[in-house]
Formats: C-alpha cells, sequence, structure tokens
C-alpha cells in the first residue's frame, strides 16, 4: 500500500516560474527522498533528507522536511520544459524500504 | 559506471504464460529492490534482497511471483499465471547498502503487458 500523498496531483506553470509539490506521510521516517520519472520509465533520485534535517538544498531544488506535520514540500526555482516530469516523494523507515506517494505531474510550458 | 539494465524493455504476453524479468543492477551494489508500478500510481515496493537472500518478500502479492538472486548480482523475477492485472511497469533499483538511507538507483523499467 501507498503511504505517502503528493498535493497537487497535477501542476502546469510557465519556464521560469517556480513549482512547489507537497508529499504527506503516515508513519515515522529515517529519511524522505525525492524522485523524478520521465514518461513512466525510470526513476531518477533527486535529493534525500534526514529525518533530523529541515532543509536541503541541489542545485534548483530546495526541499524541507517537517517531522511533526509528516510533510515535506519540493520546491523547483526557475522552472525549464525539460523539468516536464512526474515527481515523487518517498519514506524511508528505519529499515530499506521506501514507500512511494501517487506522484505529482508537473508541466512546464515554454 | 554503467546503471542498473533491465530485460526485456517491453513484454507482451498472454494470460496463463509464465515469463521472467531481469536486472542487472550497479556492480558492487549489495541491495538490489523489485517494485511494481502501476499506471498513474508510485512505485509498489516487491522484494529486498541483501546478497544472495531474499530478506523481505512481503510485498509480492501472491505465490505466482517469485524472485531469485543467484550470486548476489542479477536478479530474476518470476511470475507463473500470469493474469491480466498483473500488466505494469516492472523496476528493479540498487543500493549499495540497505542501511543507511542509502538512495536508490533505477532502471528502465520492464512494460508488461498480459493480453
Amino acid at each position: 500500500s501507498q503511504q505517502g500523498e503528493e498535493d497537487p496531483q497535477a501542476l502546469s506553470i510557465q519556464e521560469g516560474e517556480n513549482a512547489t509539490m507537497n508529499c504527506s506521510y503516515k508513519t515515522s521516517i529515517n529519511n524522505l527522498q525525492w524522485y523524478r520519472q520521465n514518461s513512466g520509465r525510470g526513476l531518477v533520485h533527486l535529493i534525500l533528507i534526514r529525518s533530523n534535517e529541515r532543509e536541503k538544498h541541489s542545485g534548483r531544488l530546495r526541499v524541507t522536511l517537517d517531522t511533526s506535520k509528516k510533510s515535506s514540500s519540493l520546491l523547483i526555482t526557475a522552472s525549464r520544459a525539460a523539468d516536464t516530469a512526474s515527481y515523487f516523494c518517498a519514506s524511508g523507515g528505519s529499515n530499506y524500504k521506501l514507500t512511494f506517494g501517487k506522484g505529482t505531474l508537473l508541466t512546464v510550458n515554454p | 559506471g554503467a546503471g542498473v539494465s533491465q530485460t526485456p524493455s517491453n513484454k507482451v504476453t498472454e494470460k496463463g504464460k509464465y515469463v521472467e524479468l531481469r536486472c542487472d543492477p550497479i556492480s558492487g551494489h549489495t541491495a538490489l529492490y523489485w517494485y511494481r508500478q502501476s499506471l498513474g500510481q508510485g512505485p509498489e515496493f516487491l522484494i529486498y534482497f541483501q546478497g544472495t537472500g531474499a530478506a523481505d518478500d512481503s510485498g509480492l502479492p501472491n505465490d505466482r511471483f517469485f524472485a531469485v538472486r543467484p550470486e548476489g548480482s542479477v536478479s530474476t523475477l518470476k511470475i507463473q499465471r500470469t493474469e491480466r492485472g498483473d500488466s505494469a511497469v516492472y523496476l528493479c533499483a540498487s543500493s549499495p547498502s540497505a542501511t543507511g538511507g542509502y538512495e536508490q538507483y533505477f532502471g528502465p523499467g520492464t512494460r508488461l503487458t498480459v493480453t
């Protein structure tokens, strides 16, 4: 069963704008990861944030984590058409499993 | 170096047939995972290997599904008596270790269609 929920389910923006996606999860975590998927095939790891971290940056990506609210957000700044993809959060517990949400479909219009 | 590879990329089979899906992880990665992704959903965990042994197969939907990793590298997911509901993209991932919250490296997936 899937634990996380991404919000919104779909997001359409113009190139250059920022995109914010949110994720909620249900149980305690060791880490939370964000992945991107193009065309329904392989996932590409974007960023991992540990439960004792509140914010992390990687290039144009900014991830926040609020363990008290069991939520995370992914911000993509200055979006590009190439950022068009589905974005998934995945919660990792003390074990090895990743539990994925249903994803947010981001469309960046040129 | 090479990433995770999966073969075949697409597989069409008739209901009731047997299929094998192959995963070749990144060299040196001890942990290997299989996920299944249905249309419009996120990946769902099926099974995890640490080395040669299946450490957790709790995600396998029923006993028609089985996976092996005999030498601790390549893994094969086997589905017997396929059903139309088995149609999905089957994703394989590997990581250096299962502990410590490592990122997982995914292959391109095998799209299985059961007619």
